[in-house]
């Protein structure tokens, strides 16, 4: 079956820190991937998406490359703010509008 | 637009009791999920409703839940009886026919004590 790994943290960087979140997935098919961010006190929301290999996906400031070679999906931001302190979730359907498989979310803090 | 909502944010029940959680989905949107996260653990897929119709239920644990979507609208979970290992927190999510990209609620917390 399909399966997500990624780093679980905590992890604590200084603000303008480079950050990188690890995922990597297991997936028959062509599955494709997401990144969600949950904030303190508010729902899952979706940050970026990649739907065919090597498909980038951005948003505030985000970047992940679908690599399926390495079968990966890492999470990217080149200068971190205290206001990207939340969980970060790395997803994947199996296709259409297949049900996600999580991995079990980076808690990330950034110090000022 | 109004995005997905659902209620009780939180729930409070004892072992052995009845809960029934509710789902709005985004307007138009054919495809709603339930998910739950059990603490310290992956959020796990229960189930998928296209319209009215269950499209995929591998997920749900057992026969003490049960899911609706009469009319194709909103949708209700309940859980009967509950079990100290429901607790945990259920979020439901809709989509666009065709769509994977998914809309998150902000989950009701359910704690059974």
């Amino acid at each position: 079956g399909n399966s997500v790994t990624q780093m679980e943290g905590p992890v604590t960087l200084s603000e303008e820190a480079f950050l990188t979140i690890n995922c990597t997935y297991t997936a028959t098919g062509y599955p494709s991937l997401f990144w969600y961010v949950q904030y303190p006190g508010e729902g899952l929301q979706l940050l970026l998406k990649a739907t065919k290999a090597d498909d980038k996906g951005s948003n505030k400031g985000f970047e992940a490359t679908y690599r399926k070679e390495t079968t990966s999906f890492h999470l990217e931001k080149g200068s971190v703010q205290v206001s990207d302190s939340a969980v970060y979730f790395c997803a994947l359907t199996g296709g259409g509008a297949d049900g996600l498989t999580f991995g079990k979310g980076t808690h990330l803090i950034i110090q000022p | 637009e109004a995005g997905v909502t659902q209620f009780p944010s939180h729930s409070v029940i004892e072992k052995g009791q009845t809960v029934t959680l509710r789902c709005d989905p985004i307007s138009g949107h054919d495809n709603l999920y339930w998910y739950r996260r059990v603490m310290g653990k992956e959020i796990k897929f229960l189930l998928h409703f296209v319209k009215e119709s269950k499209q995929d239920e591998s997920g749900m644990p057992n026969n003490r839940f049960l899911a609706e979507r009469t009319g194709g609208t909103y949708s209700t979970l309940k859980v009967q009886p509950a079990e100290l290992e429901d607790s945990g927190v259920y979020f439901c999510a809709s989509s666009q026919f065709g769509k994977g990209e998914q809309y998150f609620g902000p989950g009701t917390r359910l704690t059974v004590t």
